[in-house]
């Protein structure tokens, strides 16, 4: 089973709104990463977040982690259409140290 | 190359043929994944090779999936007498195992359709 569910499964906003999703996990981890995927293709990292650090910043991009909940959550400000994507979680387990198990993923759409 | 690549893009084949998926990893790197994505699904993982290591097959869905990875570098996974249900997008990523930072880099994937 996917050791990551997202929720929402589809998120839909206006350009300018800010888009949050959430991701939790089964298991004790080394860290989360979310990743982006265009069009059913490639992933594109976007952030890694440590099992140690609760919050990481990158651009208009704010991810927070809470290990005791076994959650994180990926916050977008001031979307713009181009963030029209699917955003998955992916974790890498403490007893599996170099294997990513990603979520279901969220479809986010931003309309201009 | 700049990234990872996969070939074909796109490969449709009738069931019960055998089909061969490439991977041409970013050099230098030492682990290569395998992942099949279905329609609007997650990543599913396949298989994992990690230098000279034995693969972590724990993935591989049945007996009719196999991954060769010759030289370290290129990679093939090999589906033999494929069913319908193999249908799916192939995604392969390689990583720069460096600690605990293992950011995958993902090519472009293959999509398979078996008629």
């Amino acid at each position: 089973s996917q050791q990551g569910e997202e929720d929402p499964q589809a998120l839909s906003i206006q350009e300018g709104e800010n888009a949050t999703m959430n991701c939790s996990y089964k298991t004790s981890i080394n860290n989360l990463q979310w990743y982006r995927q265009n069009s059913g293709r490639g992933l594109v990292h976007l952030i890694l977040i440590r099992s140690n650090e609760r919050e990481k910043h990158s651009g208009r991009l704010r991810v927070t982690l809470d290990t005791s909940k076994k959650s994180s959550s990926l916050l977008i400000t001031a979307s713009r259409a181009a963030d029209t994507a699917s955003y998955f979680c992916a974790t890498d387990a403490v007893r599996s140290f170099q294997k990513l198990v990603f979520g279901t993923g969220t479809r986010l759409l931003v309309s201009p | 190359g700049a990234g990872v690549s996969q070939s074909p893009s796109n490969k449709v084949t009738e069931k019960g043929k055998d089909v061969e998926l490439r991977c041409d990893p970013i050099s230098g790197h030492t682990a290569l994944y395998w992942y099949r994505q279905s329609l609007g699904q997650g990543l599913e993982f396949l298989i994992y090779f990690q230098g000279n290591s034995a693969p972590d097959k724990s993935g591989l869905p049945s007996d009719r999936f196999s991954a060769e990875r010759t030289g370290g570098s290129v990679s093939t996974l090999t589906i033999q007498r494929t069913q319908q249900e193999d249908s799916a997008v192939y995604l392969c990523a390689s990583t720069p195992i460096r600690g605990a930072y293992n950011e995958q880099f993902f090519g472009p994937g293959t999509r398979l359709t078996v008629l």
